[in-house]
């Protein structure tokens, strides 16, 4: 079965800084999909960025970025010039084929003025 | 505004009430998702429908009943719950089938059981 798994509770970062996040999966798949779900205060899950694992290329949307290293199973987030609206739970996830996403636990990102 | 819509945001409701929460979606998607979402928990996979059939029933109490009328609507019918329940239930939709990619989610429902 695959497995998300986000090792970090909770992170926090300067604004104006850059900040990483961390995630790691485990399939025996070799086509899969990888997500970054944002949940504000509001509750609403967000897409954030996707990866396809075909794609050698790391996804990038304007301040937000992957490092996606798939021999290693691993898949950071990494967030620049941090702002205050970038504060929520974000949520690794993974999917395969027809299936249904699969999340990590996620992690709590806290901005500090 | 969200192409996925649910209804009622917020619902506290007594163990011995039946109560339903509304799912709408508005993107095309064939593929539909009840997740619950308790404090200091992952997300939890309740129920996935794909083309208005079950697929998926993760082990849910059959205190929570599923019904999905087209691939645009999803229900998810409550009663004799329990305190426990209570946690935020959050719809998904996504476009389904053999390429399926990002689910996009609606605001959730809070459910507080007393």
């Amino acid at each position: 079965a695959q497995t998300v798994t986000q090792s970090q509770p909770e992170m926090s970062v300067q604004e104006a800084e850059t900040v990483t996040l961390s995630c790691t999966y485990d399939t025996s798949e070799s086509d899969y999909y990888l997500f970054w779900y944002k949940q504000p205060p509001s509750r609403q899950m967000i897409l954030v960025i996707r990866q396809e694992a075909y794609k050698q290329q790391n996804a990038t949307e304007n301040r937000f970025s992957v490092n996606f290293q798939k021999a290693a199973k691993s898949f950071s987030l990494k967030i620049s010039d941090s702002q205050l609206g970038d504060a929520a739970m974000y949520f690794c996830a993974y999917s395969f084929g027809n299936e249904k996403l699969t999340f990590g636990t996620g992690t709590r990102l806290t901005i500090i003025p | 505004e969200t192409g996925v819509t649910q209804t009622p945001r917020h619902l506290v409701m007594g163990m011995t009430n039946k109560k339903s929460l509304k799912c709408e979606q508005h993107l095309g998607h064939n593929a539909m998702y009840w997740y619950k979402q308790s404090a200091k928990k992952p997300l939890e996979l309740m129920f996935v429908y794909n083309f208005k059939e079950q697929t998926e029933n993760n082990s849910v109490p059959s205190r929570f009943s599923p019904e999905c009328p087209n691939s645009s609507h999803l229900f998810l019918h409550l009663h004799t719950l329990q305190p426990e329940d209570s946690a935020l239930y959050l719809c998904a939709s996504s476009p389904g089938g053999l390429k399926n990619t990002e689910a996009f989610f609606g605001q959730g429902t809070r459910l507080t059981v007393v």
